[in-house]
């Protein structure tokens, strides 16, 4: 059973609009959540994070949305750039061990210029 | 200053045979993980090592062994390789593990024929 869901393998944006990815995840003890960039041939860059404790989380354009109860997460691109291309991976861990996380099979963002 | 690096980018192997795969975590980085990443999928947790013991594994058969060096870097060892391990590889490395960042190699593209 995946413990991490990203539902949208693929989302496509014009340059200059919001992108909305999102993600859900079943494990009550998952206490740390971050999200992931990966060009081709690359590893994943981290992004931006968001502890269990709070319910948003702004860095520039990017800005990550928490809600415990719905077990749910979203990041925000605002605005979107074509140089957002890339895939987005959600991932979650326990006891804040950014190591050790469970990662979502990601989505795939096309922004259009 | 030198990011994460791994070796080799690319190994082809046969059925059977055994491989080793290398990181070196980021300077002053004491803990190693490893994923398994396999085409369309999102990085599978595999081991976290920190201060040269393992802290961590997961759902991985025998066959997958590693192991951290002194100088904090480490080897990820597959036995007996089947087509199913082909896969990028990917190490992280964070300064401990309770740490909210890690930090991805490139990752070893392995190709078992």
């Amino acid at each position: 059973d995946q413990q991490v869901k990203q539902n949208s393998p693929s989302l496509s944006v014009q340059e200059g609009r919001i992108s909305i990815l999102n993600c859900d995840y079943t494990n009550s003890m998952f206490d740390y959540f971050l999200w992931y960039k990966k060009y081709p041939a690359e590893g994943p860059t981290f992004l931006i994070s968001i502890s269990s404790i709070k319910d948003k989380n702004e860095d520039g354009r990017f800005t990550v949305f928490l809600n415990k109860s719905a077990k749910h997460l979203s990041l925000h691109i605002v605005p979107s750039q074509p140089g957002d291309s890339a895939v987005y991976f959600c991932a979650a861990s326990a006891d804040t061990n950014a190591g050790k996380s469970t990662f979502g099979d990601g989505t795939t963002l096309t922004v259009k210029p | 200053d030198a990011g994460v690096t791994q070796s080799p980018t690319h190994l082809i192997k046969t059925r059977g045979q055994h491989v080793t795969l290398r990181c070196s975590p980021i300077s002053g980085h004491k803990s190693v993980s490893w994923y398994q990443q396999v085409l369309g999928q999102g990085p599978q947790f595999i081991f976290q090592y920190y201060e040269k013991e393992e802290r961590g594994r997961g759902n991985f058969p025998d066959r997958f062994s590693a192991r951290q060096f002194p100088n904090y870097s480490s080897e990820l060892n597959v036995n007996a390789l089947l087509l199913g391990d082909s896969a990028l590889y990917l190490c992280a490395s964070s300064l401990g593990v309770m740490n909210t960042e890690a930090f991805f190699g490139q990752g070893t593209r392995l190709t078992v024929v």
